[in-house]
């Protein structure tokens, strides 16, 4: 079946422009997370849907950063007047509960 | 948090060697996970192992719990292997929370 879908696959925007970033997780996954990468770096948490419960935003590093999940699906991540810091690779991942999580490719944001 | 350290932080092979890469944390977990990163950023599930061992082809993890450790060993490594090897766990609550990952082993192999 389909794997986790991120789009766009890369997005340039300018300084102080917002964008968003959209995740379709795999078909009936309960899990769903947004991590960040920068280059050569490793990976820093930002939010994790379960379920029905509350997210845990613990990661987002600032409240520029806000993601949703819609119908306990598709999720949405949207940064608010981006900074040149923000730019990154942003990683979408999804699991069954606990079982093996499954990552997208993930969008590239340049931010000029 | 949880803490999770990854060692070695850079591996150089040549093709056909072994190789055991270590993950230490610093709490008992629910979940633990090994991932490969390929060169083009692709990350990919290779274990889900929170205890005990299993073995995929010419890889095998095993983790041992009670010590706070996991072990992921590639035999007979090939050019396909290098990249970035990334453990993640998620602590021992009540209820489900986050995977933590590590910084990773940057595995290069050489011919």
């Amino acid at each position: 079946g389909a794997g986790v879908s991120q789009s766009p696959s890369n997005k340039v925007t300018e300084k102080g422009k917002d964008v968003e970033l959209r995740c379709d997780p795999i078909s009936g996954h309960t899990a769903l997370y947004w991590y960040r990468q920068s280059l050569g770096q490793g990976l820093e948490f930002l939010i994790y849907f379960q379920g029905n419960s509350a997210p845990d935003k613990s990661g987002l590093p600032s409240d520029r950063f806000s993601a949703e999940r819609t119908g306990g699906s598709v999720s949405t991540l949207t940064i608010q007047r981006t900074q040149q810091e923000d730019s990154a690779v942003y990683l979408c991942a999804s699991s069954f509960n606990r079982g093996d999580l499954h990552f997208g490719n993930g969008t590239r944001l340049t931010v000029t | 948090g949880i803490q999770v350290e990854q060692s070695p932080p850079d591996l150089i092979l040549q093709e056909g060697a072994n190789s055991t890469l270590r993950c230490n944390f610093s709490d008992s977990v629910n979940n633990l996970q090994w991932f490969h990163q390929n060169p083009w950023g692709q990350l990919i599930n290779l274990f889900y192992i929170p205890s005990g061992t299993k073995q995929n082809g010419r890889l095998s993890a095993t983790t041992v719990a009670t010590e706070r450790y996991s072990l992921l060993y590639i035999s007979s490594s090939q050019t396909t292997d290098s990249g970035v090897y990334f453990c993640a766990v998620e602590p021992y609550t009540g209820t489900a929370s986050k995977l933590t990952f590590g910084t990773g082993t940057r595995l290069q192999v050489t011919l």
